[in-house]
Formats: structure tokens, C-alpha cells, sequence
């Protein structure tokens, strides 16, 4: 089965830093990729994802991920992070052609104003 | 168009009793994922169903089971609960957009409490 590794637990910023989550899996074969944030006291929701085409993908509120299939890894990153990104960060894995979606432990994000 | 409506929201269980959850996809998802999360754990596979039939089962003991139904809707059934069960459990409903490629959508969740 395939397996999901979140490098930092926590992360601590102030406003306009700059974000980089890392991510990497284990799976042998093709793969859909997600990044999934939690803000406090909300459901899940998606950030961006990959299935294929440009490694380089954009998503909602200036996110950014680029999957780099040599390295199995799949960062997420943000050039200037705000206040309103303080949640908790989910990298996950979907084997192609199946449902059976893996999710990292996560990264809590806390930004400081 | 509605989102992944899950109940109840809140629950709160003794050992030993049994606890059914319920889950409506969102209209046209025929595919749901059932997800346990602690914060030990994170968020843990239970099992995904397509068109009524279980397609994939994640690491649970035989405790655990679900259904789905014609309409797509899922339950989800713990029996003999345990404090470990204690977690909020997550249904997902899953839409394919390409051959191969499935996008997952989250409800609020169901937090089970065992005392």
C-alpha cells in the first residue's frame, strides 16, 4: 500500500514569509496527487491537485505544488504567506484508477501577524 | 450544489454499544470514502464505496463496516465501541474527472465520543 511522509509537524511564520511543505509518498505506479488544508473548525478542502501533464500546478489562494516524479515528492508552496493561512496542511495520494486515497500526517501551520 | 452532508455532527457512545453514521455524496458522486481521524493517527483510511459494492479497505478491524445504497448514500456501522474509537470520522464523496482520476470532496464530519 502506498505511504505518505510530511516532513515538518509544525511550522511557525509571520506574514509575507515564504512557505514551503514538503511531501513525499511511496507507490510504484502512476498517482493523483493532493494537497487538502484544514482551517480551524472546517471541513477539508481542497488546495490544488495533480494528475498529470505540467508538474508545476496552481491553486486557490496563491498555492502552488510541484511534483517532482524522480524524488517522489510533491511541495507545497506559497511566496508570501498570511494571517488567514493558519491551518493544518494535508499532502495525499490517490493510486491511478483506483479510490483509495493515503493522507500524510499532516502540517500545522501557524502564522504569526 | 449541496456539499457532503454527514450526521449526526456529534455523538456521544458507551463501550460496547454500537454507532451507525451516514453520509449523502454529493449528487451525482457515486463513489464514497469513509476516513478516521485522531490526532495519533491523522487521517486514516476505512473503506470506499462505488455503486453499492465495497472497491477498497483500509487497515480496520471487522468492527468497522459499511453500506451504500442505490441513491449513493453510505453508512457507516462500528460496532462493540471502544475508547479508542473515540475520532472524527470523515465520509468523502469522489467525482471522476478522466479516465483513472477521482477528486475527493469532504464532509464536516461526525465526531464520536465513547465514554
Amino acid at each position: 500500500a502506498q505511504s505518505v511522509s510530511q516532513h515538518n509537524h509544525h511550522v511557525i511564520l509571520s506574514e509575507a514569509a515564504s512557505l514551503e511543505l514538503g511531501c513525499n509518498y511511496s507507490y510504484g505506479g502512476t498517482v493523483n496527487l493532493f494537497w487538502y488544508v484544514q482551517y480551524p473548525g472546517q471541513h477539508l478542502q481542497l488546495l490544488l491537485k495533480y494528475f498529470s501533464g505540467d508538474p508545476l500546478v496552481k491553486g486557490i489562494k496563491g498555492f502552488e505544488a510541484e511534483f517532482i516524479k524522480s524524488k517522489f515528492s510533491f511541495n507545497l508552496r506559497k511566496p508570501s504567506v498570511q494571517w488567514s493561512d493558519t491551518a493544518e496542511y494535508f499532502c495525499a495520494v490517490n493510486p491511478f484508477m483506483y479510490n483509495d486515497m493515503r493522507f500524510g500526517a499532516g502540517t500545522r501551520l501557524t502564522v504569526k501577524p | 450544489k449541496a456539499g457532503v452532508t454527514q450526521t449526526p455532527r456529534y455523538l456521544i457512545k458507551t463501550r460496547g454499544q454500537q454507532v451507525t453514521l451516514s453520509c449523502s455524496p454529493i449528487s451525482g458522486h457515486r463513489s464514497v470514502s469513509w476516513y478516521q481521524q485522531t490526532p495519533g493517527q491523522g487521517l486514516q483510511f476505512l473503506f470506499e464505496y462505488f455503486s453499492e459494492t465495497q472497491r477498497n479497505k483500509g487497515n480496520f478491524p471487522g468492527r468497522f463496516s459499511g453500506r451504500q445504497f442505490s441513491n449513493s448514500r453510505s453508512e457507516m456501522n462500528v460496532s462493540t465501541l471502544e475508547l479508542g474509537d473515540s475520532a472524527l470520522y470523515l465520509c468523502a464523496s469522489s467525482l471522476e474527472v478522466g479516465e483513472g482520476n477521482t477528486e475527493a470532496f469532504f464532509g464536516q464530519g461526525t465526531r464520536l465520543t465513547v465514554v
